[in-house]
């Protein structure tokens, strides 16, 4: 059964500070990695998707990185704004196309 | 073009009473998705349509859980009867084709079972 871990679960950071989230996976053999971002009560959103055969993605100020062999991704945030301050879940999909979800970690980027 | 739409965004309701939400994915997107996402954990997949057949229900409590899509485009989840561990905001989504591609998500439903 696959299990997603995102530690810490919360992050308070000063504006302006460049930031890595962490996302580890038990089970190695999935299709994509996803990170989503979620304001309070408000649904998700799709920030980057990794395919299994890529080793990074690049949004912006955002770059996700994925190494499958160690079951592990981060996700990058240069430059940090209070803007940026939401939960941030990492998702695999596995070989059922089934979607898992870690818990969170929730960011605040303070003024 | 329109989000994932969902209703109503908040609903209390007493334990043992029962509740519907509504979900009206993107227009022309096939697979539909029910998750359930209690406070501080990750959505936890309760059912997948694809048009109006059901793909994967493996999570859904189907003694008190039910959901359904006419004419595979809208859906409707529901819970007979609520318990207390019912809390959770209970989101909608939709992809374009099954597999591994985006998904969409709505606001969600936040249920409060009392």
């Amino acid at each position: 059964k696959q299990e997603v871990t995102q530690i810490p679960a919360a992050l308070s950071v000063p504006e302006g500070e460049n930031l890595v989230l962490n996302c580890s996976f038990t089970d190695s053999a999935i299709y994509n990695l996803q990170w989503f971002r979620q304001d309070p009560g408000k649904g998700l959103t799709s920030l980057l998707l990794i395919q299994s055969s890529q080793r990074e993605q690049t949004s912006g100020r955002l770059n996700a990185s994925l190494d499958k062999s160690s079951g592990r991704s981060t996700l990058y945030i240069a430059a940090s704004q209070p803007g940026d301050s939401a939960t941030y879940l990492c998702a695999v999909t596995g070989a059922n196309s089934k979607l898992t979800f870690g818990k969170g970690i929730t960011l605040s980027v303070r003024p | 073009e329109a989000g994932v739409a969902q209703s109503p965004r908040y609903k209390i309701i007493e334990k043992r009473q029962s509740v519907a939400f509504w979900c009206n994915p993107i227009s022309g997107h096939a697979t539909l998705y029910w998750y359930q996402q209690i406070l501080g954990q990750g959505p936890k997949l309760l059912i997948q349509f694809q048009n109006n057949g059901v793909v994967d229900d493996s999570q859904l409590p189907k003694d008190r859980f039910s959901a359904e899509r006419l004419k595979g485009v809208d859906s409707t989840l529901k819970i007979q009867p609520a318990k207390l561990e019912d809390s959770a905001v209970y989101l909608c989504a939709s992809s374009l084709v099954r597999g591994p591609h985006y998904l969409f998500f709505g606001p969600g439903t936040r249920l409060t079972v009392l």
